[in-house]
């Protein structure tokens, strides 16, 4: 049984695009939530965090919505960087669930 | 800080050979996990620990095992590889709920 959905893609976005990721989650008590950038054959690693009132960073934008389960981030202003796949993450206890992610390819 | 290292980068097994994949934080971290990772595909949780002397199963530990004898450390040992065990595994650790994991390197495995 899956608990964190996520659209694998990939999403195809010219640089300068606004793009925005969903991802859901099953388990109702999860407490923590969180978005990961995994670059191809790396580690994945923190983007940030995920508040109940949502946090911004730079060009990112994550929220929470607690009601239908269910977390976004949105990327403005996309760069050749951006590139990677991005993974969604929620914790209610100490094993965290990791979606299968979401790949995403900025082109000139 | 180092953070979470692992070692070795890369292997090549043979069939039915044994070894360990080392992993190490320097963060004194409680919690260390280890996933495994196929290409495409997300992360399974292999095993994990919630400190020395404590271990549990995760989603795929057939074909594994694991010590924690110390915070530091968290060793994965695979006895008879199989090809199956091809992919690349990656050792993360926390120092527990709310926070985020930090990931080691990874180490690439390859069994023919």
């Amino acid at each position: 049984r899956k608990e964190v959905e996520q659209d694998p893609g990939p999403f195809n976005v010219p640089e300068g695009a606004t793009v925005a990721f969903n991802c859901t989650y099953s388990n109702s008590a999860s407490q923590s939530f969180f978005w990961y950038r995994q670059d191809c054959r790396k580690e994945p690693k923190l983007l940030m965090s995920v508040y109940s009132s949502g946090n911004e960073d730079g060009r990112f934008t994550a929220q929470l919505n607690r009601a239908s389960q269910y977390i976004s981030l949105l990327i403005r202003d996309s760069k050749l960087s951006d590139s990677a796949t991005y993974l969604c993450v929620s914790g209610g206890s100490y094993i965290p669930t990791f979606g299968r992610g979401t790949s995403l390819i900025v082109h000139p | 800080n180092a953070g979470v290292t692992q070692t070795p980068k890369f292997r090549i097994l043979k069939i039915g050979q044994s070894m360990t994949l080392q992993c190490a934080q320097d963060m004194n971290h409680n919690y260390m996990y280890w996933y495994r990772q196929d290409p495409g595909m997300g992360l399974k949780l292999i095993y994990y620990s919630v400190g020395a002397g404590i271990t549990d199963k995760g989603e795929v530990p057939n074909g594994y095992n694991v010590s924690r004898s110390t915070t530091e450390d968290f060793p994965l040992r695979l006895e008879l590889a199989a090809p199956s065990q091809t992919s690349v595994y990656f050792c993360a650790s926390t120092p527990g709920t709310p926070y985020e994991q930090y990931f080691g390197p990874g180490t690439r495995l390859t069994v023919t």
